[in-house]
């Protein structure tokens, strides 16, 4: 199975920063990576397929980057609505695999 | 709007049997594959199992496998999930997800809570 590590685990910033989440698979996957947001007691949201594809109606100041075993989700300027846990996934090959989550808070 | 509603979660005993339902709405459901996703509480995403379009292609996690069975109707725009066997480490909120063609999750249902105990 391919292993998803994500880090950091959580992260505590402040509205306005600029925001770095990584995601390194312990194989190549090509570009087989997407980003999920979730809210507490809800469904995650796809933010990015594709490693950076945007998903319809998700922000513009998420991105995505990377290919191969290291990815990136980067939110260029945090709102008081990204707060939240993120996931990254690979498609590359069955098992589907996600990260452990990175906690984003407020500091 | 793409809708995804699932039921069927519930309390049960170990070594019991549930079916989970996913209904589904506001696209054409037979041209997609769909799967199941759980999260046990406290803890991150697990991918469960998929279904092709046409039911050809079905995967499971080794965790499930031999104990869950998915399934679709296609005619009533349905997922299912038959779980037998059921432990306390299958307790999770169970996801249906529509996988628009690349292995990502484009659509979401809101979960249905599984509660394995005695």
């Amino acid at each position: 199975d391919i292993q998803m590590t994500q880090s950091p685990s959580s992260l505590s910033a402040s509205v306005g920063d600029r925001v770095t989440i990584t995601c390194r698979a312990s194989q190549s996957i090509s570009s087989y990576l997407s980003w999920y947001q979730q809210k507490p007691g809800k469904a995650p949201k796809l933010l990015i397929y594709a490693a950076s594809s945007l998903q319809s109606g998700v922000p513009s100041r998420f991105s995505g980057s990377g290919s191969g075993t290291d990815f990136t989700l980067t939110i260029s300027s945090l709102q008081p609505e990204d707060f939240a846990t993120y996931y990254c996934q690979q498609s590359y090959n069955t098992p589907r695999t996600f990260g452990q989550g990175t906690k984003v808070e407020i500091k | 709007e793409v809708q995804l509603v699932e039921s069927g979660g519930g309390l049960v005993k170990p070594g019991g049997s549930l079916r989970l339902s996913c209904a589904a709405s506001g696209f054409t459901f037979s041209s997609y594959t769909m799967n199941w996703v759980r999260q046990a509480p406290g803890k991150g995403l697990e991918w469960v199992s998929s279904i092709s379009s046409s039911s050809r292609y079905i995967y499971y996690a080794d965790s499930v496998k031999g104990r869950f069975t998915i399934s679709r109707d296609n005619a009533k725009n349905s997922l299912y999930l038959q779980m037998n066997s059921l432990r306390a480490e299958d307790t999770a909120v169970y996801y249906c997800a529509r996988d628009p063609s690349g292995g990502w999750y484009a659509d979401w249902g809101q979960g249905t809570l599984v509660t394995v105990s005695s």
